[in-house]
């Protein structure tokens, strides 16, 4: 499975919109990417998944340029309950015939009021 | 709809102790299940996974083990505990490969 790169920490305040980047520069043809959000104590929840261009949904939208060896999940008006650890995966599709996700370090974003 | 369960949430044992972890997936049939370890300050590891009963597949060589003895449960078990042992462990359940997963609460095991 294709090695992700993420900054390990980001602040924000509240209000404003984060965007966080994600570099996979070896990712297969066939490979997805998806963002999962972790609260401190917590299993991770799916947030976002997308092959390329633009994907949106109530929580937050994916982008992805064409060459797909990154993608930047932006993150819209931001809240103190958005503090989470933000991973980004690249693999099969929701993670393939064996489910196997890769989880790095993520990233720690911090929202201050 | 569909809950997951882990129990217990936190669990403090002395090394060299065994471990029983149990997990249970209702509202679903023949999930795909997972058990997971987050050591502090990192990120999940893959332990186990299953696709059905009986059928446990590993994916780090380690003093664990895993069962599944009913389609909707999931045991992760040691005879014996290490410190590295320590951690944040997750179950997760899949309907099949093309959903995403979903995460259990946690246990939290601190082995001393």
């Amino acid at each position: 499975l294709a090695k992700t790169t993420q900054p390990i920490s980001m602040d924000s305040y509240e209000g404003q919109e984060v965007n966080i980047t994600c570099s996979h520069n070896n990712i297969a043809t066939n490979d997805y990417i998806t963002w999962y959000q972790q609260f401190p104590s917590q299993g991770p929840r799916f947030i976002i998944q997308g092959y390329k261009t633009k994907v949106t949904n109530e929580v937050a939208s994916l982008f992805i340029p064409a060459d797909r060896k990154s993608s930047t999940l932006s993150l819209p008006r931001v809240s103190l309950s958005d503090t989470a650890v933000y991973y980004c995966l690249v693999g099969l599709r929701y993670g393939g015939s064996q489910g196997n996700l890769i989880f790095g370090k993520g990233t720690k974003l911090s929202v201050k009021p | 709809s569909q809950t997951i369960h882990q129990w217990p949430a936190t669990l403090v044992q002395p090394v060299g102790s065994p471990l029983s972890l149990e997990c249970t997936v209702e509202g679903t049939s023949n999930p795909n299940l997972y058990w997971y370890r987050q050591a502090a300050g990192r990120g999940l590891q893959l332990l186990f996974y299953s696709v059905g009963i009986g059928q446990i597949s590993s994916e780090v060589p380690q003093n664990l083990s895993a069962s599944r003895p009913q389609d909707r449960q999931f045991i992760l078990s040691s005879k014996k505990l290490l410190l590295s042992d320590s951690g944040f462990y997750l179950c997760a359940w899949q309907e099949n490969p093309y959903n995403e997963q979903f995460f259990g609460p946690g246990t939290r095991l601190t082995v001393l």
